[in-house]
């Protein structure tokens, strides 16, 4: 059974860069047929796509993003990353990886809140 | 603009079947959508893919209650004989040219 694991800091202080790891296992990172990707959810809000990348290295991001964000994938470890820069507190979310495929997102990780505070 | 249009919210009795719907933007009727559940204080599961057509195929585990259909720009999530853990925050989502898109979200009440 395929199970994505987030991990990283839950306290990002303001104009820092939040760093996130997608852990995958289960199943290997570098299939063709598949993108590896985050999406996040503030507060009591609906859910936002930010960005994908394939383990070719080819990346999707959320175009409302895309100046702050940075997703990269290390097959050797079967994990990707998030970086996003810059952060306010409107990035504050719980934040999810998960993997995508065209058109679907077809398997969740548990999510991990970030809170964005001095 | 490839956009995902759902009803902010619905209410259904205990045993009855309920019908969702997400409307596709216009131009994009003929695409496939994925649904997901996200019940209070977890995480979304992936329900199924539902096809332009109607036909669809269901996440590991989703019982029979669970079940799609199409027509027009319209997708539906009907479920049947509702359970009190049906109470959730029900999302669509699609893909369009490199981006993944996801509906506002309905949020069911089971009475």
């Amino acid at each position: 059974q395929l199970q994505l694991q987030e991990s990283g800091p839950g306290l990002v202080k303001p104009s820092e860069t939040l760093s996130l790891t997608c852990t995958v296992s289960g199943g290997s990172i570098s299939s063709s047929s598949y993108y590896w990707g985050w999406i996040r959810q503030p507060p009591g809000k609906g859910l936002e796509w930010i960005g994908s990348i394939h383990y070719s290295g080819s990346t999707y991001y959320n175009s409302s993003l895309k100046s702050r964000v940075t997703i990269s994938v290390d097959t050797s470890k079967n994990q990707f990353s998030l970086k996003l820069s810059s952060v306010t507190a409107a990035d504050t979310a719980v934040y999810y990886c998960a993997r995508h495929t065209v058109p679907t997102v077809d398997y969740w990780g548990q999510g991990t809140l970030v809170t964005v505070s001095s | 603009q490839l956009v995902l249009t759902q009803s902010p919210s619905a209410s259904a009795s205990l045993g009855a079947s309920v019908k969702l719907t997400c409307t596709l933007s216009s131009g994009h009727s003929r695409y496939a959508i994925a649904w997901h559940q996200q019940q209070p204080e977890k995480g979304p599961r992936y329900l199924m893919k539902l096809n332009s057509d109607g036909s669809h195929s269901k996440g590991d585990g989703i019982p029979d209650r669970f079940s799609g259909s199409s027509s027009g720009a319209e997708r539906y999530l009907t479920i049947s004989s509702l359970q009190s853990e049906d109470e959730a925050d029900y999302y669509c989502q699609t893909w369009g040219t490199g981006i993944w898109v996801f509906g506002g979200g309905t949020k069911l009440t089971v009475l």
